[in-house]
């Protein structure tokens, strides 16, 4: 069992959307990644928090360490943006622990 | 523009030979790690390590992989004898971890995409 949920899977968006992808956990942790990787194959560390908020442009990237959980936010989506999101995880160590990814595509 | 890079980008080999897989970690980073991405299993790590000694390579088959780091500037990814089942993006990535924090920005290089045929 997979210990970093991501939901949804898959998310089709038009462009100028506000989108939102979530990752959920099952114990504590030290911190969470959310990564980018585009089309290609190259993988680009987006956001790492272990409580709050972060934004960076468009990207806004949430934790709320009592539920265990994080969204990743992206405001006026566009087609650029489409890439498959990663949440992963640190549980106490320096490995970390993937979830499955969201594919997502955001159409003109 | 300091960055992750991996040679060789691409590899196509045939069952049984030997591959071998390079990175180069960002200049002043002491942590890199060695992961592997598939359909159908995702990125899972396979080893990592601190100031060039191995920490963890619990996630990689001993029986054909070997993974070390000769110096501070090159990491290598062996497999002794490939197969089928090995094809998949290799990533290295690197980080800067401090005294006393159990974590890291990772920085991920361009990928080494293996096809074991």
């Amino acid at each position: 069992k997979n210990e970093v949920e991501q939901s949804p899977q898959n998310l089709t968006a038009q462009e100028g959307e506000f989108i939102t992808i979530n990752c959920s956990y099952s114990v504590g942790i030290s911190a969470l990644h959310w990564l980018q990787q585009h089309p290609g194959g190259g993988i680009v560390s987006l956001f790492m928090l272990s409580s709050g908020k972060k934004k960076h442009g468009r990207l806004i990237a949430t934790i709320n360490i009592q539920e265990k959980h994080s969204s990743l936010h992206i405001t006026a989506s566009h087609p650029r943006d489409s890439a498959v999101y990663i949440c992963a995880v640190n549980y106490n160590t320096d490995k970390l622990i993937f979830g499955t990814g969201t594919r997502l595509q955001v159409f003109p | 523009d300091a960055r992750v890079t991996q040679t060789p980008r691409h590899k196509v080999t045939e069952m049984g030979q030997e591959v071998t897989m390079r990175c180069q970690p960002i200049l002043g980073h002491n942590t890199v790690f060695w992961y592997r991405q598939t359909m159908m299993q995702g990125l899972e790590l396979l080893a990592y390590f601190r100031n060039r000694a191995p920490l963890d390579d619990s996630g990689m088959p001993k029986d054909r992989f070997s993974a070390e780091m000769p110096d501070a500037t090159l990491a290598t990814l062996k497999i002794q004898p490939s197969e089928p089942r090995d094809s998949a993006v290799y990533f290295c990535a690197s980080g800067l971890v401090l005294a006393g924090i159990s974590y890291n920005e990772q920085f991920f290089g361009p990928g080494t995409r293996l096809t074991v045929l």
